[in-house]
């Protein structure tokens, strides 16, 4: 199994281009989750999707949409990239809804925009 | 969620047993203690996690007080590669757990 999967791994935005990032995860977990690190912070939730087709708000939402495409991929999409969207985006899965379990963490995608 | 306190940093010598402390006086009573621990430039891994019992696993162990106000994670022989930022976090078990959040942790140093 890969796990949770991401892509890209680096990407380079000029203020105000879109992109999608884009996340896969193989456990057949019901909930993904996007985070978003900047250097030397702790991770901030930017969207979870509790199950397929539901998808909320975590702490840092603004500028971001997401899409639950089905139940192995969840994606992050800028619309409108600023210099503050500058981090480390890391997304990740975990089994059952509540409950107790654990999350599994993807390896990544480092954005930079100029 | 309960939140949690951690000192920003800690050093152990090779071989020794870390201890990391993490307080979380206002936790509840159906809210877990979950541990993580991010290795440079890479996605968080999955430590453990108890609710009232000391638990234990092969990478480490949880002790977790009487009164649930504070927790230790025990790497008992800690190795140049435990070297790494780690995140004590308290979640529910209902649907507002999904927000784990993730604050600055400890970043431990293993020394040779």
């Amino acid at each position: 199994n890969a796990g949770v999967t991401q892509t890209p791994k680096f990407q380079v935005l000029k203020t105000g281009q879109s992109m999608t990032l884009q996340c896969a995860q193989d456990m057949n977990h019901n909930s993904m989750y996007w985070y978003r690190q900047d250097p030397g912070m702790g991770l901030r939730l930017i969207y979870y999707s509790a199950s397929e087709g539901t998808t909320d708000k975590g702490e840092v939402p603004n500028g971001y949409n997401v899409s639950r495409l089905n139940k192995r991929e969840f994606s992050l999409r800028l619309e409108s990239a600023a210099p503050s969207q500058t981090s480390v985006y890391f997304c990740a899965s975990s089994d059952v809804a509540g409950g107790t379990y654990e999350q599994y963490f993807g390896p990544g995608t480092r954005l930079t925009v100029t | 969620d309960a939140k949690t306190t951690q000192p920003p940093s800690m050093d152990c010598a090779e071989g020794r047993a870390a201890n990391l402390p993490c307080n979380h006086s206002t936790i509840s009573g159906n809210e877990y203690v979950y541990w993580y621990r991010q290795i440079h430039s890479q996605g968080p891994q999955y430590i453990i996690h108890g609710l009232k019992n000391n638990e234990t696993n092969e990478m480490a162990s949880l002790i977790i007080t009487e009164d649930r106000k504070s927790s230790t994670l025990i790497l008992p022989h800690a190795t140049l590669r435990d070297t790494a930022v780690y995140y004590c976090i308290v979640r529910g078990t209902n649907t507002g757990g999904f927000k784990t959040i993730f604050g600055a942790g400890t970043r431990l140093f293993v020394k040779a």
